[in-house]
């Protein structure tokens, strides 16, 4: 089935800094790749996602680029700030009509 | 607030019971998704109804059933329940059918713990 694996499993930055996480995939149909952000005690968050039609996307401080020969997409946060400690999965689909989920990288942003 | 609800917030049970946790997906949403998130095995997809049918299924017990009513909200039913059922409970939504390539929304989750 489909494997999707995220590394790092932890990351602590200076606040200011940026923060790289990344992900691999083995199932070359895989055409959609989100990320999600989970806080203590909520449900998971969208907060960017991009297709396979394109190689980079960002939406302000945060972006996303694909390597689909390589199959690993990365998520880029720069000028963290401490609001943005969390728990990041990046996770896509499969062919078997289900996204898959990374096992999660928690974010630690000090001030 | 992504505008899923999700009922109780915290469930406290025995070994063997059974429980019901509930969702409302966003307005205009049809489809709901389940996913239990534990600390050894993350975030795993249950099932997906879109529009009261079964659309989708994932790693999903015998001992666990869904159902998606008219009025769109689900309701997961956990049966015989064993210590290893204790997890977080999510419950997400999307416009269409394809939740693969759309945006799903998360509710807050139910914490379920099995004594």
């Amino acid at each position: 089935g489909e494997n999707v694996e995220q590394h790092p499993s932890t990351l602590s930055v200076q606040e200011g800094d940026s923060a790289v996480i990344k992900c691999t995939y083995s199932d070359s149909a895989s055409n959609y790749f989100p990320w999600y952000k989970q806080e203590l005690g909520k449900g998971p968050q969208l907060i960017i996602d991009i297709r396979s039609n394109v190689g980079e996307k960002k939406d302000q401080r945060i972006a996303v680029t694909l390597n689909k020969t390589a199959k690993h997409f990365s998520l880029h946060i720069t000028e963290t700030q401490p609001e943005d400690s969390a728990v990041y999965f990046c996770a896509t689909n499969t062919g078997f009509q289900k996204l898959v989920f990374g096992t999660g990288t928690r974010l630690l942003v000090s001030p | 607030d992504s505008g899923v609800t999700q009922t109780p917030k915290h469930l406290i049970t025995a070994t063997g019971q059974r429980v019901t946790l509930r969702c409302s997906p966003r307005s205009g949403d049809l489809s709901v998704y389940w996913y239990q998130q534990s600390l050894d095995q993350g975030l795993q997809f249950l099932i997906q109804y879109y529009n009261g049918e079964e659309r989708a299924k994932g790693n999903i017990l015998e001992r666990f059933s869904a159902q998606q009513f008219p009025d769109l909200h689900s309701e997961l039913n956990l049966s015989s329940l064993e210590l290893g059922d204790s997890a977080l409970y999510f419950c997400a939504s999307s416009v269409g059918s394809s939740g693969t390539k759309e945006t799903q929304y998360f509710g807050p989750g139910t914490r379920l713990l099995v004594l």
